[in-house]
């Protein structure tokens, strides 16, 4: 199975701040890598496919880069509903594997 | 819009087999896979597996292979998920999600999750 490395495990930022999370998989995946922001008690919410390309619906400030090994999301400037927590997915290979979250709170 | 509703939630003892609803509505259920993902408690996403609503294919984790059967029902718009054998670190968040583009690998509606709970 491929492994998906992402760090931090948290981080504290204000609004308006640049927030960089990165996702690290244990094998090439081209570009075969998703981002979810999650809510508690709610289910995922696709921001980013395909390493960067931007889900409809997804705000503009959310980036994302990176292929084969190595992979960023980059919040330009946190907004006060960006306070979730982040997942990277890998669907390069099955089983389909995630990272274990970046949890971004309020500083 | 495109919505995934699931059934609520269950209390299983060990051993039982729990069996879970994903409606879907606002789309042709045919075309997309239907992707199951579950959540223990304070812990990440974990894949379980696909099914295709067009041909009944499945494609299910191997760690879960002997466990999870996949089904849908296209006149009712509905794929099931039963877990059988169950036991407490079966107890998580449910969610079953469309699986779009290439290898059905994005998820991009998802259903509220259906809530089980293993204990004696």
């Amino acid at each position: 199975d491929i492994q998906m490395t992402q760090s931090p495990s948290s981080l504290s930022a204000s609004v308006g701040d640049k927030v960089t999370i990165t996702c690290q998989a244990s094998q090439d995946i081209s570009n075969d890598l998703n981002w979810y922001q999650q809510k508690p008690g709610k289910a995922p919410k696709l921001l980013i496919y395909g390493a960067f390309s931007l889900e409809v619906g997804a705000p503009s400030r959310f980036r994302g880069s990176g292929s084969g090994t190595d992979f960023t999301l980059t919040i330009s400037s946190l907004q006060p509903e960006d306070f979730a927590r982040y997942y990277c997915q890998q669907y390069g290979n099955v089983p389909y594997t995630f990272g274990q979250g970046t949890k971004v709170e309020i500083k | 819009q495109v919505q995934l509703l699931q059934s609520g939630a269950a209390v299983k003892k060990p051993g039982a087999s729990v069996r879970l609803a994903c409606q879907a509505s606002a789309y042709n259920f045919a075309t997309y896979k239907i992707q199951w993902v579950r959540q223990a408690p304070g812990e990440s996403l974990e894949w379980m597996g696909w099914v295709n609503p067009a041909n009944g294919d499945t494609h299910i984790s191997q760690k879960f292979h002997d466990r999870v059967t996949l089904i849908t029902d296209t006149s009712a718009n509905t794929a099931y998920m039963e877990l059988s054998s169950l036991r407490s670190e079966d107890t998580a968040l449910y969610f079953c999600a469309r699986g779009r583009g290439v290898a059905a690998g994005l998820f991009d509606h998802w259903g509220q999750g259906s809530l089980v709970t293993v204990s004696s």
